[in-house]
Order: C-alpha cells, then structure tokens, then sequence
C-alpha cells in the first residue's frame, strides 16, 4: 500500500518570511506524479502546485516551489513571501493509478 | 467554467437513518471521486468511476455505502443505516483524462454530522 507521511502537524510563519512543508512517500513505481492541495477553513480543496516524478526540474508556481528528491521519496513544499491568504491545511498527494492518496496534511498559521 | 457541484453542504441525521449526496462534476470530466475526511484526518477515496463505470471502490464500505453514477455525468453517494463513525466531510472531484497527471477538482464538500 502507498503511504504519505508529513510529519509536522502545525507550522507557523510570519508574514513576507519563508516556510518549508515536508513529505515523505513510498511506491513501487517509477513513473508517477505528486501534487499539494491546499484546503482553507471552506474546505474546498485548491490545486497548488504539480511535480511529474520524470522531471528532475523541480516546479515551481509564482511563491510556490518543490524539492523533489525522488530517490529520497521526498517532496517538499516552499512558500516564500508567506501571506495571510497562505494560512490553510496543505496536503501532500502522490497520484497512483489516476487517483490522489493524501497525508495527513500540515496545518500552516500565519502570523502578521 | 463551473466547477464541481455538491448538495446538500450540510446534513445531521440520527444514527440509523439514510442519508444521500449528489455530485454533479465539471462537465465533459469521464472521472469521479468520492473521498471521505474525517476531521483532522487526509482525505480517503471511497470510489472511482471512469464515465459510468465503476473504477476502485476497494475502499467503500459496501455494506452500507452505495454509490452510483447514472448517465456517465451526476452522481449519488447513500449511506444507510449511518453509524457515528461515519461524521466526516464528503468530497467529490472530477478529473478529464483516463490517465495519470490530469488535474483533480474539487467540490466544496458535504458536511455529515450523525448524532
């Protein structure tokens, strides 16, 4: 079974400053894709950001970036400039077979 | 482009009774996901159709959970009897391609209290 493991609970950051997520997977497969979602107190889940696990090039989305290490297993997520707006639960989500498995998700507070 | 709608956004009932939600996805997406969050907890896929066909439901509790997808387009997810463990946030998602990468959207979710 695949698994998804963030291992911070809560993270804080204040305003303008950067913060790092982090996340672990485990697979059997070579060719997959991971993404974070990003869910505010509505609860709606909000794409932000995509890593094909084929590309060594590590995404990036305007303040959003990874490091993806892909024989680590370790996809982190970068937020640099951290706005209010930011403040949410962000979970990673490796995509196997055409469906996401989630972590348990990060809740990041933002401080102004 | 409307995005992925669900009904209704809140329901409680007492354990025991039924409940139904409907999903209607993006449209023209062939995939559906219904994907169960309990509080505090990641989101976990209880079935995946690929038009009206049903895709994995390997996770569904089948003895009370149903789930159909008429017509390929809007879907209904029933649970009956409820138990208390069930509370939780029903989500449903759309995708377009039949394969891996496509971005996966999200409805704003179904709120389930059973008291």
């Amino acid at each position: 079974a695949q698994t998804v493991t963030q291992s911070q609970p809560e993270m804080s950051v204040q305003e303008a400053e950067t913060v790092t997520l982090s996340c672990t997977y485990d697979t059997s497969e070579s060719d997959y894709y991971l993404f974070w979602y990003k869910q505010p107190p509505s609860r709606q889940m909000i794409l932000v950001i995509r890593q094909e696990a084929y590309k060594q090039q590590n995404a990036t989305e305007n303040r959003f970036s990874v490091n993806f290490q892909k024989a680590a297993k370790s996809f982190s997520l970068k937020i640099s400039d951290s706005q209010l707006g930011d403040a949410a639960m962000y979970f990673c989500a490796p995509e196997y077979g055409n469906k996401l498995v989630f972590g348990a998700g990060t809740i990041l507070r933002v401080k102004s | 482009e409307a995005g992925v709608a669900q009904s209704p956004g809140y329901k409680i009932i007492e354990k025991r009774q039924s409940v139904a939600f409907w999903c209607n996805p993006i449209s023209g997406h062939a995939t559906l996901y219904w994907y169960q969050q309990i509080l505090g907890q990641g989101p976990k896929l209880l079935i995946q159709f690929q038009n009206n066909g049903v895709v994995d439901d390997s996770q569904l509790p089948k003895d009370r959970f149903s789930a159909e997808r008429l017509k390929g387009v809007d879907s209904t997810l029933k649970i009956q009897p409820a138990k208390l463990e069930d509370s939780a946030v029903y989500l449903c998602a759309s995708s377009s391609g039949l394969f891996s990468g496509n971005t996966i959207y999200f409805g704003e979710g179904s709120w389930l209290t059973v008291v």
